[in-house]
């Protein structure tokens, strides 16, 4: 069964920094690209980043290009986002989300359960 | 930059009735178009894949259409369960995704 579990949101202030975690498991996480997912209270999804399978190659939403950062450890099956810079528009839960398996494109079909960003002084 | 719109933004309809939601792409997607459900404080749950094909488990009431930049998914008796919010979803930009902003189904 495939898990994902978020870690390390919590209360920062404006320009201040946090580095989220996403534990995977039960998937071969380093045959699969990931992506990270916000979504502010009361409000829909925004695709924030995404990484390639072998962490050579990142995405991100022009929101969050320069101060965000994505990485993974294919050792440890984790996965990484660095927030910099941060804003009270980031305030949001944060979500990592992958693929299932197969060929070619595939949309977001795997959640963890959120870790929630509060930004405010 | 694909941008994804959905219609109407929020929906009521009470049980039983056959509900339709759209979702238009600012340039052709081919079929590569997924709908979500999302429920208060709960991770989206993947419905449809490939504009039309069920995700196993998802009732056969769900079902999907569409290809190029307009799509729908349909809901062809609503049961209590589906009042919920609904997401559309591009992934032609692969591994970048668009969601639609949303619709909102709830209970008349």
């Amino acid at each position: 069964e495939v898990r994902l579990v978020e870690s390390g949101g919590g209360l920062v202030q404006p320009g201040g920094s946090l580095t989220l975690s996403c534990a995977a498991s039960g998937f071969t996480f380093s045959s699969y690209a990931m992506s990270w997912v916000r979504q502010a209270p009361g409000e829909g999804l925004d695709w924030v980043s995404a990484i390639s399978s072998t962490g050579g190659t990142t995405y991100y939403a022009d929101s969050v290009k320069g101060r965000f950062t994505v990485s993974r450890d294919n050792s440890k099956n984790a996965l990484y986002l660095q927030l910099n810079s941060l804003r009270a528009e980031d305030t949001a839960v944060y979500y990592c989300a992958t693929r299932s398996s197969g060929s070619g494109k595939r949309p977001l079909d795997y959640w963890g359960q959120g870790t929630l960003v509060t930004v405010s002084s | 930059d694909i941008q994804m719109t959905q219609s109407p933004s929020s929906l009521s309809a009470s049980v039983g009735d056959r509900v339709t939601i759209t979702c238009r792409a600012s340039q052709g997607i081919s079929n590569y178009l997924a709908w979500f459900q999302q429920k208060p404080g709960k991770a989206p749950k993947s419905l449809i894949y490939g504009a039309s094909s069920l995700q196993g488990g998802v009732p056969s009431r769900f079902s999907g259409s569409g290809s190029g930049t307009d799509f729908t998914l349909t809901i062809s008796s609503l049961q209590p369960e589906d009042f919920a919010t609904y997401y559309c979803q591009q992934y032609n930009s692969y591994p970048m995704y668009t969601f639609g902003q949303g619709t909102k189904l709830e209970i008349k």
